[in-house]
């Protein structure tokens, strides 16, 4: 069974503008989160999604946003792109929106503001 | 609120020595709890988890963790390192009372083994 699949891998923006970040999430999962991982504030949780609506959402600002489609993949959005937005966003998938449940991780995608 | 605590951002060990990388979380309900591991340039794999029964939880890779309730902890411990588990672990929590998947993350711990 594939893994979790992101794309693009690595992404090189300027400041001002937006960026968009695909999730494709293991086959047959429903829940997808997201997360920012910077050297300096650690992995950090910014929403998920399960059945298309958004469940939970960290404490992000409103220029980052997301969406799920009814084939559970799921997008997440970037506007006004600042420096400080530069990290590494990972998506995870889960088969059920359970705290009980695991969450697989893909590889992440590398986005640099500059 | 809950917190995750890993005690020791590097820990470096000797190729064959024990392994022990540290966890300790806050919360007014004991949580679910959850170790991955990451290495360069690559998401996050999953080692073990605690959500009911036994306390000692073995992984893959060699790894097991106990949670003792006592001292809120969740240790990581491999009785043999090798060279291959140099990477980054990361201890995490969920809410037993949030429907959804949430992890909360420890700060890390880059583990280094020497040959």
């Amino acid at each position: 069974k594939a893994g979790v699949t992101q794309t693009p891998r690595y992404l090189i923006k300027t400041r001002g503008q937006q960026v968009t970040l695909s999730c494709s999430p293991i086959s047959g999962h429903r829940s997808v989160s997201w997360y920012q991982q910077t050297p300096g504030q650690g992995l950090q949780f910014l929403f998920e999604y399960f059945s298309e609506t958004q469940r939970n959402k960290g404490n992000f600002p409103g220029r980052f946003s997301g969406r799920q489609f009814s084939n559970s993949r799921s997008e997440m959005n970037v506007s006004t792109l600042e420096l400080g937005d530069s990290a590494l966003y990972l998506c995870a998938s889960s088969l059920a929106l359970a705290a009980s449940y695991e969450q697989y991780f893909g590889p992440g995608t590398r986005l640099t503001v500059t | 609120a809950q917190s995750v605590t890993q005690l020791g951002s590097h820990v470096s060990v000797s190729e064959g020595a024990l392994v022990l990388l540290r966890c300790n979380y806050s919360s007014s309900v004991p949580p679910y709890l959850f170790w991955y591991v990451q290495y360069p340039n690559q998401g996050l794999q999953l080692l073990l988890k605690y959500t009911t029964g036994a306390t000692l939880v073995k992984g893959i890779n060699g790894f097991e963790a106990e949670f003792k309730k006592s001292e809120t902890s969740f240790h990581l411990t491999k009785p043999s390192a090798h060279m291959s588990d140099a990477a980054e672990y990361f201890c995490a929590v969920s809410d037993v009372n949030n429907a959804g998947n949430m992890l909360t993350f420890g700060g890390g711990t880059r583990l280094m083994v020497k040959p």
